[in-house]
């Protein structure tokens, strides 16, 4: 099959350096934020999430970050490593609807 | 270990031939949901159910049906496949809505239909 990471914006980093991942959503009124990463061939995986009265959530080597105002979240990943390389996507929730961001990928250079 | 199973998980089909994509879950999960993943437009959600019997659309549901007659099983319906149906499709569950329980994802099934 076609892979899902054609058109998508790239980052590229070394190993080491940390990376930011930024996300626009689209409704003011999502109370909550997810982070997913996908490696090739595989299904979503959970990173981190975040509610929406909070600005601030770290997990290990990530923290994420929301600002309502303008409605961006962020991924941070400290000390990037080779095996960070993926399609990192952000969720938005209200209710019962989950809806996705088109994705970011990943590329870590040992 | 907790799974969310869909098969197949490859399959070329031909216009117009009915097929169905299973999916199960064994983490007694109320909440269940199909995704499309297609490049450049991300996951897109197709249908989702709260519990059993209950169902509703989502995003692009044209197309599809789903039923949910058992809590750990939600077949996806394509009656009447066509080209445009070509894409990678995820089963995901969790305990309830959201906010706060964790969306465990399947491994995908890419679908063609030529």
């Amino acid at each position: 099959g076609e892979s899902v990471g054609l058109h998508l914006p790239t980052l590229s980093v070394q190993e080491g350096d940390n990376s930011i991942i930024n996300c626009a959503y689209s409704n003011s009124a999502s109370d909550y934020f997810i982070w997913y990463k996908q490696e090739s061939g595989k299904g979503p995986q959970f990173i981190i999430d975040i509610r929406s009265n909070m600005d601030k959530r770290q997990g290990q080597r990530v923290t994420v970050l929301l600002n309502k105002t303008v409605k961006h979240l962020s991924l941070q990943i400290a000390a990037t490593q080779p095996g960070d390389s993926a399609v990192y996507f952000c969720a938005e929730a209200l209710y019962s609807t989950l809806t996705f961001g088109k994705g970011t990928m990943l590329l870590v250079s040992p | 270990e907790a799974q969310v199973t869909q098969n197949p998980r490859y399959l070329i089909t031909v216009t117009g031939k009915k097929l169905t994509v299973t999916c199960s879950q064994n983490m007694n999960h109320e909440y269940m949901s199909w995704y499309r993943q297609d490049p450049g437009l991300g996951l897109r959600q197709i249908y989702y159910s709260m519990n059993v019997e209950v169902t509703d659309k989502g995003d692009v549901p044209e197309g599809y049906k789903v039923s949910r007659k058992e809590k750990r099983n939600f077949p996806l319906i394509l009656e009447s496949p066509s080209p445009n149906q070509t894409s990678l499709y995820f089963c995901a569950s969790s305990f309830s809505g959201f906010p706060g329980n964790t969306i465990y994802f399947g491994e995908g099934s890419w679908l063609t239909v030529v």
